[in-house]
Order: C-alpha cells, then structure tokens, then sequence
C-alpha cells in the first residue's frame, strides 16, 4: 500500500516554543493531507485539510494562527504548533488518499507525540 | 455532534469467535465507509472499506456488513487471534471528502 511518513515520531518541547511537524508521502502524490489530533482514549479529531498550493482549510475551533499548515509540494505538507502551551499535549496524525484510489482507504503517517512542558 | 457513532467503548472475545464491532452514522451523505485499526501511539492501519452501493464487503477474516437504511455498519472478525486486540475505529466519507471518525472500540482477545 502507499506510504505516508511522519516526523517526528515524538518530541518534547518547552512552553512558548514552536513545534513543526512533517508528513510526506512517500511512493504517490497527494494534493490532498489531512491533519489530524488524538487525545486519550478519544477519537481522531479532524484539525484542518492541507491543500498543495493554496491555504489550509480548518475545522471549527481550530486556531489557524497557533497550527499553521504549509502544503509546498504534492508530497510534503507541515503541521507548526506555534507558541505552544501544555494544552497542546496531544497525538497528531497525518494522512493522505491517494488520488482515484479511494477506495484504498487513507494512509496514515506514524503519528507524534507532542509534550509541552 | 457526533456523525459517527461507536457506542461499544470496549468489547471482550475469546480466541477463535466472532468479533463483531458496531457503528452508527446520521449523515445520509455519507458514502464511502472505512474501518482502521489502531495500536497505541501509532497511527491507524486501513483495514476495510465499503461504499454506499453495497451491502456486504469481504477480505479474509475481515467483513464489513452496511445497513443503509438503519445507517448501521459492521465489522466481523473471524477467527479472532490475539494479534487483533487494537482499538477500532469506524470512518466515513461523502464524496470522497474529509473523513469522520467514531470513538473507536477497543478489542480484545482473550486466549
């Protein structure tokens, strides 16, 4: 199936600081990835949608200014958790559908863990 | 408001049966129907999917049933293995758009 690679895995940060988060996709291009976010136990909360080439589209509720998303090539999009507090704790997933094959499913990256401390 | 619906938090099955995890949806829109399987601090594996237009999908141990009218989907798991103990979500999508997740069932499987 295809790839979707996210980086980091994990990573700690400190209060204040500016986190930025990779997802490519390896082996197909996507116009399209999707940002995701995880707290414990819950389910995957859908933050925004990255479109290659133009501005991301976010959920209700979701900060632009404090998750900034950049979508500069059909393989690579970025997560920027700017000024980040403890809140901001989580599980962030990315994923991508691979164009005319939806019926693929979406491939999701590894996943990072943020810890604001 | 909750789209997406999987109101078995956790679910208990020995080896050898049947899993059978549930989903509900309320978006009539919704036509394209997705399970994953998730272990924890990974992200989610594709498992199996369905459209609107059929009722049953099948691959391996794996088949998903989809009840349009109850806007009702399934997933059976059989034989289940110890290997299948994962949290489970359901997804769907309209028109190939953004995806909606349930609250996903943590599966286990008892030897």
């Amino acid at each position: 199936g295809a790839v979707v690679s996210q980086h980091p895995s994990w990573v700690i940060c400190k209060s204040g600081t500016s986190v930025k988060i990779e997802c490519r996709s390896l082996d197909f291009q996507a116009t399209t990835m999707f940002w995701y976010r995880q707290f414990p136990k819950q389910s995957l909360m859908l933050m925004a949608t990255s479109n290659e080439g133009s501005k991301a589209t976010y959920e209700q509720g979701v900060e632009k200014d404090k998750f900034l998303i950049n979508h500069a090539s059909l393989t690579l999009s970025t997560l920027t958790v700017t000024s980040a507090h403890p809140e901001d704790s989580s599980f962030y997933i990315c994923s991508a559908r691979v164009p005319g094959r939806e019926g693929l499913g979406a491939f999701f990256g590894q996943g990072t863990r943020l810890t604001v401390v | 408001d909750q789209q997406v619906k999987q109101n078995s938090p956790s679910l208990s099955v020995q080896e050898g049966r049947i899993s059978i995890l549930n989903c509900d949806y309320t978006n009539s829109m919704f036509d394209y129907f997705l399970w994953y399987k998730k272990y924890p601090a990974e992200g989610p594996t594709f498992l199996i999917s369905i459209s609107s237009i059929k009722d049953k999908n099948e691959d391996g141990r794996f088949t998903v049933f989809l009840n349009k009218s109850a806007k009702h989907l399934s997933l059976h798991i059989v034989p289940s293995q110890p290997g299948d103990s994962a949290v489970y979500f359901c997804a769907a999508s309209a028109e190939a758009q953004k995806l909606v997740f349930g609250q996903g069932t943590r599966l286990t499987i008892n030897p």
